[in-house]
């Protein structure tokens, strides 16, 4: 079936750097995207989103790039600080239809997900 | 504004029991969905209410039922449940805009051990 997935499962960075995490879909009739970060015990934390019009989208500290293409999503984190490590999901929805038409066409899909530590 | 609450935190039931799970959306969304998720694994889309009604159902068996009502409050209910039933339960909600796709924004979650 379709799926979101994860390129690496773990992330190690240090402190002060870059991190790139990715992601692969391939449910080609998705046209909207959003990254999640989660921390343990917690519900997932909406970070930034990004629709299939768009190829980057930027937001505090974060940028989110799409490539249609190839089907891929990354999420840039800048200046990686100890307060970011969590585990962070992609999630997909497909094209929708108006609410109560039938079907799941707002739900989302996720992956499993990358585990980002930061180290000090 | 208020975020998405839910209720309880956590939860102790036996195998054939029900159990009730309760969220309240975000400030001005009508819309909540509700999922699953197993430890280490990603969130499993379960089902959705807009505007009281259901809007789109996952992978699960009807043993898995909800409501929402017109405050846009959710409920899910699960009955006869199984030990794979324990996980953390998520809903979310979201402003429901016709036509198109908007963030939907979770909830603590309520995490449900089956014994």
């Amino acid at each position: 079936g379709e799926s979101v997935g994860l390129h690496l499962p773990t992330l190690s960075v240090q402190e002060g750097d870059n991190s790139i995490i990715n992601c692969a879909y391939s449910n080609s009739a998705s046209d909207y995207f959003i990254w999640y970060k989660q921390e343990s015990g917690k519900g997932p934390q909406f970070i930034i989103d990004i629709r299939s019009n768009m190829d980057k989208r930027q937001g505090q500290r974060v940028t989110v790039l799409l490539n249609k293409t190839v089907k891929h999503l990354s999420l840039q984190i800048a200046a990686t600080q100890p307060g970011d490590s969590a585990v962070y999901f992609c999630a997909e929805i497909p094209q929708g239809l108006p609410p109560n038409s039938g079907g799941s066409n707002y739900k989302l899909t996720f992956g499993k997900g990358t585990l980002l530590t930061v180290n000090p | 504004e208020t975020g998405v609450t839910q209720s309880p935190t956590h939860l102790i039931k036996t195998r054939g029991q029900q159990v009730t799970l309760r969220c309240s959306s975000q400030s001005g969304h009508n819309t909540v969905s509700w999922y699953q998720q197993a430890l280490g694994q990603g969130p499993q889309f379960i089902f959705q209410y807009y505007r009281e009604e259901e809007n789109g159902r996952g992978n699960f068996p009807p043993r898995f039922s909800g409501l929402q009502f017109p405050n846009y409050s959710s409920e899910l209910n699960v009955n006869a449940l199984e030990l794979d039933d324990s996980a953390l339960y998520l809903c979310a909600s979201s402003p429901g805009l016709a036509g198109g796709q908007s963030a939907q924004y979770f909830g603590p979650g309520t995490r449900l051990l089956v014994l």
